[in-house]
């Protein structure tokens, strides 16, 4: 089983201020790591995944993440960020050795971002 | 553009009187399911479908029923919905089997209401 925790529930920040969204990660087996954004009313989309490789991972809307496997950790940051990145933000993690993809998503980090 | 889409985005029903939703795809993926996401809380997976083969979680309840008819079609039925069942319902899709490193994509979802 896995589970995934996001440290920060909510996260104010100033426009052109950079923010990193925390996320650790627990499982007994190799796991693949996503971060999804969800503007109000809308769905989740796809900002970034790590599978293998480099641990740097770069995404849309300029996010990147680093997974950190010795922490079990995979945070997302932006160097810069604008008022349309006021969203909610979620980590999930799937087995990479299952053949289905079920995702498992921690509790959100809401993101204000005040001018 | 190949997309997920979900109809409709708002639903109204009464206490117990029940409620069908649908979600079609484009992505010809073989993987559709459908998530629970109450309010500032992360989805909560109900069930896939696996190409043909219904997968249901251990905690749903049985109010909750889904039928694929085809690929490109999943429905989400709620045969007597109660207050607590009012939520934004999710669909989305991914390739399964040796792609299980593939994300899932989501439609808008539904917003239902009970009255």
């Amino acid at each position: 089983a896995q589970s995934v925790t996001q440290l920060d529930s909510q996260v104010p920040v100033f426009e052109e201020a950079p923010v990193e969204l925390r996320c650790n990660y627990s499982s007994s087996v190799s796991v693949y790591l996503f971060w999804y954004v969800q503007y109000p009313n809308q769905g989740l989309q796809l900002l970034l995944k790590y599978l293998s490789g480099s641990t740097l991972v770069k995404g849309i809307n300029g996010f990147e993440a680093e997974f950190n496997k010795s922490q079990t950790s995979f945070h997302l940051r932006k160097p810069s960020v604008h008022i349309s990145d006021t969203a909610e933000y979620f980590c999930a993690v799937s087995p990479s050795k299952a053949a289905g993809n079920k995702l498992t998503f921690g509790g959100g980090t809401r993101v204000l971002v005040k001018p | 553009d190949a997309m997920v889409i979900q109809n409709p985005r708002y639903q109204v029903t009464q206490f117990g009187k029940p409620v069908t939703l649908s979600c079609s795809q484009t992505l010809n993926h073989n993987v559709m399911y459908w998530y629970q996401q109450k309010s500032s809380q992360a989805p909560k997976l109900l069930f896939h479908y696996y190409d043909k083969d219904f997968n249901n979680e251990a905690d749903t309840p049985d109010n909750f029923q889904s039928r694929r008819p085809n690929t490109s079609f999943c429905f989400l039925d709620i045969r007597s919905p109660g207050l607590g069942d009012a939520a934004m319902y999710l669909c989305a899709t991914s390739r399964g089997g040796s792609y299980s490193n593939q994300p899932q994509h989501f439609g808008d979802g539904t917003r239902l209401s009970i009255l």
